[in-house]
């Protein structure tokens, strides 16, 4: 089945302390992002890639890190959480970057106390 | 800055009713507008999309209708479900150097019987 898969999809955690959410896609996708989901400001790109080992900020990078050094895999890395980076989290991938349908993963909610 | 206006931020409509829902856009370089919907839970899906060419484009019960003049396009479900209860984020995107995806704010949407 073609899909995105993300995890963890809940995660609590504490100001300071690093997490990495994991993305994969099996549809062999060129272009990844990632996204935030803030209630009454939509969707938000944070990073994305266009191929391994190309990524670039997206409208919202700070305070967060990716890597693309699988083309499969997208992982997010938030090296120093603080509170507000608590959101929803989705991972895409679509074949290439432009007017191509992208494909989301189920999400990850994250709590930073 | 948005560049994807989208309204209302939560709509209640009746079983069998028209649910419409409006973006506007600002950049005049975008040439291709997807709606996405999605289910408590889960991640966006593509629903429908149009390009430019056309004012009007129709899958099922669901209808993009476009303007181009006014720099405004709209989703419209006719004889709504309880099924179609998601929230619904417009879209825009172009090939202008930047082609990634510009997303509205979202419309939840509540169909009640």
């Amino acid at each position: 089945e073609a899909q995105v898969t993300q995890n963890p999809r809940y995660l609590i955690t504490v100001t300071g302390k690093k997490l990495t959410v994991t993305c994969s896609q099996n549809m062999n996708h060129e272009y990844m992002s990632w996204y935030r989901q803030d209630p009454g400001l939509g969707l938000r790109q944070i990073y994305y890639s266009m191929n391994v080992e190309v990524t670039d900020k997206g409208d919202v990078p700070e305070g967060y890190k990716v890597s693309r050094k699988e083309k499969r895999n997208f992982p997010l890395i938030l090296e120093s959480p603080s509170p507000n980076q608590t959101s929803l989290y989705f991972c895409a991938s679509s074949l290439r970057r432009g007017k191509e349908t992208q494909y989301f993963g189920p999400g990850t909610r994250l709590l930073v106390l | 800055q948005q560049q994807v206006k989208q309204s209302p931020q939560s709509l209640i409509v009746q079983k069998g009713g028209i649910s419409i829902i409006n973006c506007a856009y600002e950049n005049t370089a975008f040439d291709y507008f997807p709606w996405y919907q999605q289910f408590p839970g889960k991640g966006p899906a593509l629903l429908i999309a149009i390009r430019p060419d056309v004012s009007e484009k129709k899958e099922g019960r669901f209808t993009i209708s476009f303007n181009k003049s006014a720099k405004q396009f709209s989703l419209h479900i006719m004889d709504s479900q309880p099924g179609d209860s998601a929230t619904y984020f417009c879209a825009a995107g172009g090939n202008f150097g930047n082609e990634k995806l510009t997303f509205g704010t979202g419309t939840r949407l509540t169909i009640i019987p």
